[in-house]
């Protein structure tokens, strides 16, 4: 098993759209949690950490479930502009974090 | 400049070149990462420094050698490449390098890199 694994879809969702991304990580000693967003050529930029209890910013959720080892993201009103690739990352107490591989999301008129 | 800067952005070398890539962090952050990110593959961490020191090397080949002479600058020299070794190179840095604690990671633009 992968240590962090995502669908790396293309999700081809309509504006306004409802869309949820989940990531399972192999490691139960993980720590901490992020998703991440990557537009094409871009670097990775920070979207949100994930908090045991959940969290949410604006559109944005993101819930972690360690029982089952994964975490989700959930974008509501999908807009034109969140198409991207969005990336999974996960972090024990080393000092390497893992990245999954990414979702890509299309998001179309 | 705010943030993490990376120079060249783009860069074109023979196999038998030497070339250095260059950033800095403008965050006051302790840890800077080195990572190669390829076509349809995940991101790959290549080097760790906290504080200067070397905490990870993650099997990479000696033709990539890294320096850090401070908290806020970064080098990775390049010699005697392998076209397999064109790719997107990120720099990032964080707070500090352990996991954890919501320790994120902010990222430079990159330098695209090509190997002919």
């Amino acid at each position: 098993r992968k240590e962090v694994e995502q669908d790396p879809g293309p999700f081809n969702v309509p504006e306004g759209a409802t869309v949820a991304f989940n990531c399972t990580y192999s490691n139960s000693a993980s720590q901490s949690f992020f998703w991440y967003r990557q537009d094409c050529r871009k670097e990775p930029k920070l979207l949100m950490s994930v908090y045991s209890s959940g969290n949410e910013d604006g559109r944005f959720t993101a819930q972690l479930n360690r029982a089952s080892q994964y975490i989700s993201l959930l974008i509501r009103d999908s807009k034109l502009s969140d198409s991207a690739t969005y990336l999974c990352v996960v972090r024990g107490g080393s000092y390497i974090p893992t990245f999954g591989r990414g979702t890509s999301l299309i998001v179309h008129p | 400049e705010t943030g993490v800067t990376q120079t060249p952005r783009h860069l074109v070398m023979g196999m038998t070149n030497k070339k250095s890539l260059k950033c800095e962090q403008h965050l006051g952050h302790n840890a800077m990462y080195w990572y190669k990110q390829s076509a349809k593959k995940p991101l790959e961490l290549m080097f760790v420094y906290s504080l200067e020191e070397r905490v990870e090397n993650n099997s990479v080949p000696s033709r990539f050698s890294p320096e850090c002479p401070n908290s806020s600058h970064l080098f990775l020299h390049l010699h005697t490449l392998q076209p397999e070794d064109s790719a997107l190179y990120l720099c990032a840095s964080s707070h500090s390098p352990q996991g954890d604690g919501y320790n994120e990671q902010f990222f430079g633009p990159g330098t695209r890199l090509t190997v002919l």
